[in-house]
């Protein structure tokens, strides 16, 4: 159980260009999804806190502009990342979990964003 | 907030030996430490977890201790084996359900 599929799982595109990244709970409702970035050979650095039907908490330092996140459903929250340059190039990776105390997040597979 | 320190950076470890990873925090309300190991390219995995009422939790080869009043935990893998190699990341939380603070990584090389 608690499954976390996340799509795509490699992007390469050209700069300027917006791309989506989609974040879903296979068998189980996420209330709350995690967006981070890990550049290699360092560590996840939280991004923003998705919460289900309400605006993200953006950690400081993301634009919140820049990277759109939306959480419509208990089961999926996507991340858009807007005019898209080399700098964003990263491995993207969201998590989540139920909401309850006691459990823990669970990650998706990432997804690596390649900006040319 | 929270600040987790994490070290070593990289571990050079022989098949057989055993392997300690050590991970200090900052926020004296984080009551939940997961131990997460992540493999090139793929997804950060749990391996094992404690939280704070519990001094010790221990999963085959891997166990993880954890000192409130020191604020420290660490990562314990004995009988390592070349398939333990990997990146290891320590975090720290309140509630295990809020955001993870993790440490920055340890990368484990275990030779055959």
């Amino acid at each position: 159980g608690a499954v976390v599929s996340q799509h795509p799982s490699w992007v390469i595109c050209k700069s300027g260009t917006s791309v989506k990244i989609e974040c879903r709970s296979l068998d189980f409702q996420a209330t709350t999804m995690f967006w981070y970035r890990q550049f290699p050979k360092q560590s996840l650095m939280l991004m923003a806190t998705s919460n289900e039907g309400s605006k993200a908490t953006y950690e400081q330092g993301v634009e919140k502009d820049k990277f759109l996140i939306n959480h419509a459903s208990l089961t999926l929250s996507t991340l858009t990342v807007t005019s898209a340059h080399p700098e964003d190039s990263s491995f993207y990776i969201c998590s989540a979990n139920q909401g309850v105390s006691n459990q823990p997040q669970h990650f998706g597979d990432g997804t690596r964003l390649s900006i040319l | 907030g929270e600040n987790v320190e994490q070290h070593p950076s990289t571990l050079s470890v022989q098949e057989g030996d055993s392997a300690v990873i050590k991970c200090t925090y900052s926020d004296s309300a984080s009551n939940y430490f997961p131990w997460y190991k992540q493999e090139l390219g793929k997804r950060p995995q749990l391996i094992i977890d404690i939280r704070s009422n519990v001094g010790e939790k221990k999963d085959q080869r891997i166990a993880v201790t954890l000192n409130k009043t020191a604020k420290h935990f660490s990562l314990h893998i004995t009988e390592t084996q070349p398939e333990d190699s990997a990146v290891y990341f320590c975090a720290a939380s309140i509630g295990g359900y809020s955001t993870l603070t993790f440490g920055k990584g340890t990368m484990l090389l275990v030779s055959p």
